[in-house]
């Protein structure tokens, strides 16, 4: 099973509001990635957690907020955020059995539209 | 740097036809992985096939075939019989790196027409 479920699929939301999406996995990987996704665009790196801890951060905005709760879990929480983050967000998930030769499996993603 | 290069930003094929989309990679590591991820409208990133670098036979997955040429730094996806379904943005992605991070390609559009 290498599946990856985001929440929600679609979140909309004002510049003042706070909300989080909720990234989960159940195969036992290691590490845990979100990407953000514009239109016909490839991904972009923002996060990633090795065994928990966050390993890189990709000078994401502060308003953006990673967690990682457990192995399985991870966390993205916003505010403040602005209508250019509007975006697709993507979470994956990799084992981790060699760095730098993962195999990483993604999500569905969580359409985020700022208003 | 690493980098991951798709130099053909649409590509159509007929169906039951056989399409195949470029990559080209550069890298300074020994040891990688590459791979092919379709991203169909529904969005969700779905691998398609993976070939470790140190592997000198072609990966294959089904329809789906990959020509790796090592020194010239090429990886290339084949899709034979093409179907409906395989309408989709096609992402190659190298993952070298000591952070493991992938670097993907601008991607390829691809359409097959019935």
């Amino acid at each position: 099973d290498t599946e990856v479920t985001q929440t929600p699929k679609h979140l909309v939301m004002g510049m003042t509001n706070k909300k989080s999406l909720k990234c989960e996995q159940h195969m036992g990987h290691r590490a845990m990635y979100w990407y953000k996704q514009k239109a016909k665009k490839p991904p972009e790196l923002m996060f990633v957690y090795s065994y928990e801890k966050l390993s890189i951060n990709e000078s994401v905005p502060s308003r953006f907020s990673p967690e990682c709760p457990n192995s399985s879990l991870l966390n993205l929480h916003l505010h403040a955020l602005q209508p250019e983050d509007s975006a697709l967000y993507l979470c994956a998930s990799s084992p981790l059995f060699r760095v730098g030769t993962d195999t990483q499996y993604f999500g569905p993603g969580t359409r985020l539209t700022v208003l | 740097a690493q980098t991951v290069t798709q130099s053909q930003p649409e590509m159509s094929v007929q169906e039951a036809e056989t399409v195949t989309l470029s990559c080209t990679y550069d890298t300074s590591e020994s040891d990688y992985y590459l791979f092919w991820y379709k991203q169909p409208p529904s969005r969700q990133m779905i691998l398609v096939i993976r070939q470790e670098a140190y592997k000198q036979q072609n990966a294959t997955e089904n329809r789906f075939s990959v020509n790796f040429q090592k020194a010239a730094k090429s990886f290339s996806l084949k899709i034979s019989d093409s179907q409906l379904g395989d309408a989709a943005m096609y992402f190659c992605a190298l993952n070298g790196g000591s952070q493991g991070n992938l670097i993907f390609g601008k991607g390829t559009k691809l359409s097959v027409k019935p």
